[in-house]
């Protein structure tokens, strides 16, 4: 099956600082998921990407997907102390699949 | 998007013991998925379980172990069978939304003892 590469692992940055995270693929993939878990909880979907190319945001986040759809980026600005968790990649192959092979995740720590 | 709910929040169990895990969903969806996240690590999906149906299982994961109900467009069950320490993980149900968007439930922390 097809495998996700997800880096950095993880990362501590001081807040302020913007973020910059990616996922790499063996497949294409013609959807690509970005979420964020806090502890204790499931992960929250950021934002979703469709078009190669495609720079989608939400707020201090963005996101691109990859114009050999393979990869794809999510950058935050501006790092706030409630930015700390772990951020997952996902990509989907078929679509409307709705199934979704999720990358190994970043942990952010953001120290204030 | 759809409020999703999961029971039990966390459990300890004993092993040789089963679990039975409730997926209710506040609007009727197609597709609904269980996923495993094993103690720091990432999703990985068990199996994907449409009404009406038998659930479609992923590589590694069997029906005896974790077998699945769906009984209607916003509920699902899942259990986990002859629980062992390595089936200590948090178990996600998650649902398909527009566009082959995914959400998910909040969890259920399973202890196995």
């Amino acid at each position: 099956g097809q495998q996700l590469n997800q880096s950095p692992q993880s990362m501590f940055i001081q807040e302020g600082e913007d973020v910059s995270m990616n996922c790499t693929s063996s497949s294409i993939f013609n959807t690509w998921l970005w979420y964020k878990q806090d502890p204790g909880e499931g992960p929250v979907l950021l934002i979703a990407l469709y078009k190669a190319g495609e720079l989608t945001s939400n707020g201090r986040l963005t996101a691109q997907f990859g114009i050999t759809r393979k990869d794809s980026f999510l950058n935050i600005s501006a790092s706030i102390p409630s930015d700390v968790g772990i951020y997952f990649c996902a990509g989907q192959e078929g679509t409307n699949a709705g199934k979704s092979t999720f990358g190994d995740g970043t942990t952010l720590t953001v120290k204030p | 998007s759809a409020v999703i709910s999961q029971k039990p929040s966390r459990d300890i169990c004993q092993r040789g013991t089963s679990l039975t895990i409730q997926c209710q969903v506040d609007s009727q969806v197609t597709m609904m998925f269980w996923y495993r996240q094993q103690p720091g690590q990432s999703l990985t999906l068990i199996a994907t379980a449409n009404q009406g149906s038998e659930a479609t299982y992923e590589s590694g994961f069997v029906i005896d172990k974790f077998p699945i109900s769906r009984p209607n467009l916003t509920f699902s069950t899942l259990t986990v069978s002859n629980m062992s320490p390595e089936d200590s993980s948090i178990y996600l149900c998650s649902i398909q939304g527009a566009q082959g968007t995914q959400y998910f439930g909040p969890g259920t922390r399973l202890l196995v003892l």
